[in-house]
């Protein structure tokens, strides 16, 4: 398997634009998790999933954030609009229900200026 | 809630010798897991070593191995033989018990450890 993968690697934005991160996990995993890392904030979990279904979105920051898993290999997460204090490193992770190891994509690095 | 503390921003250690990273954490819960997340500049998040509470034995793998005190809520890892790859951030994280309600399965992190392994 190729594991978890997250598209794109590195993203620039302006504030105030629309932006959409993708991951697509593992498959047969059943439960996929947002995080976000900051140098302030450490690892944050945003949003998570089972079954595709959103469980827990009390981490998402502000409305501005929304995600969506529309089927069991594919996740979003979107920000519109972005602001500046946006800017940090998005990480996908799934996991299958009953094994406690979450497998991590490499992470979108989002820079809004 | 749960929270992870690790009180060492960044560590070095010189090569071949072993270093111990700290890890305390708060929780109420009696049933959990634990681990060690490496992070090194390839942004990747690779598991190290993972710890379920309800085994008393120390887990170990290879050159790492942890020291769990359950009852001091500690969780320290240690790096034996240490080696140029092992340079990275270190991440100690919890997890309620996977077969318990709402919220299992998603880890709290610590703030992390920098280690740097010396030449």
């Amino acid at each position: 398997d190729a594991g978890v993968i997250q598209s794109p690697r590195h993203e620039v934005t302006e504030m105030g634009q629309e932006v959409t991160l993708r991951c697509k996990p593992i498959s047969g995993h059943n439960s996929l998790f947002w995080y976000r890392q900051t140098m302030m904030r450490g690892l944050e979990l945003l949003i998570y999933f089972n079954n595709n279904v959103p469980i827990d979105d009390s981490g998402m920051p502000e409305d501005r954030f929304s995600a969506k898993m529309p089927n069991a290999s594919f996740s979003t997460l979107k920000i519109q609009p972005s602001e500046p204090r946006d800017s940090a490193v998005y990480f996908c992770a799934s996991i299958i229900r009953g094994n406690t190891e979450a497998f991590f994509g490499q992470g979108t690095r989002l820079t809004v200026v | 809630a749960q929270t992870v503390t690790q009180s060492q921003p960044e560590m070095s250690v010189q090569e071949a010798e072993t270093v111990t990273l700290s890890c305390t954490y708060d929780t109420s819960e009696n049933n959990y897991y634990l681990f060690w997340y490496k992070q090194p500049p390839s942004r990747q998040m690779i598991l190290v070593i993972r710890q379920e509470a309800y085994k008393q034995q120390n887990a170990t793998e290879n050159r790492f191995s942890v020291n769990f005190q359950k009852a001091a809520k500690s969780f320290s890892l240690k790096i034996s033989d240490s080696q140029l790859g092992d340079t990275a951030m270190y991440f100690c994280a919890f997890m309620k018990d996977a077969y318990s309600g709402a919220g299992s399965y998603q880890l709290t992190f610590g703030k992390g450890t920098k280690l740097s392994v010396i030449p």
